[in-house]
């Protein structure tokens, strides 16, 4: 089955790190560019971050620019975000989106994981 | 880096036809064809159904159309079924990132 898996969500406190972990299967990673999109609770979706197939080229939204990171493992069929300096305003369900360079849709979801900053 | 214009709510009933509109600026939509419309049921992650401004991914209905027009980009949904009441998202490439509208709630 052609599936992304978000993991590494929790509670963590104002100025703190997490690092999110998005498993792809069912299709060749490699292939395709990666997102992370995040959306808060009872707000709409925000592109939070791309990463190309090879990991060579990255983008990020004004908001987390220098706080957060993406990564990603092809052989671990993987991608990764790490954050840190973590503010109230990051809490948000957090997706893994694929998408291709031909169309620049996201055309597979995750079922997302949560991320609430709180002391 | 600010967010596409939708309305936030839009309604129609049973077999009706119901239009969403999406506006950004000369940066986003009205530069690139890469507009995309996602459709969100509570609790549920995001699916595409509209990208490249009109078409249809594999498996959606062809009920779903789009088009763009300047810096506007719509979603018509015809034939409306109870399914369709959803919360529908645009988004637009804008060169160095994307873009999100802050959503339309459909109510069917």
């Amino acid at each position: 089955e052609v599936q992304l898996v978000e993991s590494g969500g929790g509670l963590v406190q104002p100025g703190g790190s997490l690092r999110l972990s998005c498993a792809a299967s069912g299709f060749t990673l490699s292939r395709y560019e990666m997102n992370w999109v995040r959306q808060a609770p009872g707000k709409g979706l925000e592109w939070v971050s791309y990463i190309s197939e090879t990991g060579s080229g990255k983008l990020y939204a004004d908001s987390v620019r220098g706080r957060f990171i993406i990564s990603r493992d092809n052989a671990k069929n993987s991608v990764y975000l790490q954050m840190n300096s973590l503010r109230a305003e990051d809490t948000a369900v957090y997706y893994c989106a694929r998408d291709t360079a031909a169309t620049d849709a996201f055309d597979l979801w995750g079922q997302g994981t949560m991320v609430t900053v709180s002391s | 880096q600010s967010a596409l214009t939708q309305p936030p709510s839009a309604s129609g009933s049973l077999g009706q036809s119901v239009t969403i509109s999406c506006t950004g600026t000369s940066s986003d939509v009205g530069a690139y064809n890469y507009v995309s419309w996602y459709q969100q049921h509570p609790g549920k992650a995001p699916k595409l159904m509209i990208y490249e401004v009109s078409n249809r991914p594999s498996g959606v209905p062809d009920r779903f159309s789009g088009s763009k027009s300047g810096n506007t980009a719509s979603l018509t949904v015809s034939g409306l079924q109870a399914e369709d009441e959803a919360d529908y998202y645009c988004s637009s490439f804008a060169g160095s990132n994307w873009v999100f509208g802050g959503g339309t709630k459909l109510t069917v």
